[in-house]
């Protein structure tokens, strides 16, 4: 079946440029998550969606991040007037678990290269 | 911050050799759990322990939790050269992250023929 998918696999831009990152998640999941990976680290929790709840945006490390979630299905993550230390993988995940914190399904990521 | 952290940071074994990585943390937690990242993309989910639970198998893996010290282990048996990955510990807050997971930094494990 299918999993999380994310587009663009690999997006480089211009320093000062917007990007916005696509992710899809497994059709039926009421969670979605989004994690930044720099280089050599562990994940670092951006957003949470989980169902028709407000999103827990607590781990958006400032105002030029933002995230939407269409119903229970696409996301985008939106990040404005990009810096070099934005620099890396997204990853998106989702879970058919509201609540309590079970398994999540990954996918691929998304490598952004900030020049 | 993060929650977990992993030890070692790096592991290099061979091939049949068995492979223990710790995941220390800090709060009370719901379950804790384990994934796999191979070359920096997705993760992939291995096992999740709860609270109540002490251990747990599945296929060549073990994992233990003591959460009077707030560790967990895992081991892997009778490695193989496709075990090659970091793996991650991600713990599901009891009290102040309700359905999000904290991820430590990982452990590099390479596993050579």
């Amino acid at each position: 079946g299918a999993g999380v998918s994310q587009s663009p696999s690999n997006k480089v831009t211009e320093k000062g440029k917007d990007v916005e990152l696509r992710c899809d998640p497994i059709s039926g999941h009421t969670a979605l998550y989004w994690y930044r990976q720099r280089l050599g680290q562990g994940l670092e929790f951006l957003i949470y969606f989980q169902g028709n709840s407000a999103p827990d945006k607590s781990g958006l490390p400032s105002d030029r991040f933002s995230a939407e979630r269409t119903g229970e299905s696409v996301s985008t993550l939106t990040i404005q007037r990009t810096q070099q230390e934005d620099s890396a993988v997204y990853l998106c995940a989702s879970s058919p678990i509201s609540g309590l914190a079970g398994e999540q399904y990954f996918g691929p990521g998304t490598r952004l290269t900030v020049t | 911050s993060q929650q977990g952290e992993e030890d070692p940071q790096a592991l290099s074994i061979q091939e049949g050799e068995n492979a223990t990585m710790n995941c220390s943390y800090k709060t009370s937690i719901n379950n804790l759990q384990w994934y796999r990242q191979n070359s920096g993309r997705g993760l992939v989910h291995l096992i999740l322990i709860r609270s109540n639970e002490r251990e747990k198998h599945s296929g060549r893996l073990r994992v233990t939790l003591d959460t009077s010290k707030k560790s967990s282990s895992l081991l892997i048996t009778a490695s193989r050269a496709a075990d090659t990955a970091s793996y991650f510990c991600a713990t599901d807050g009891a009290t102040d992250s309700w359905g999000k997971l904290q991820f430590g930094a990982g452990t590099q494990v390479v596993v050579t023929p």
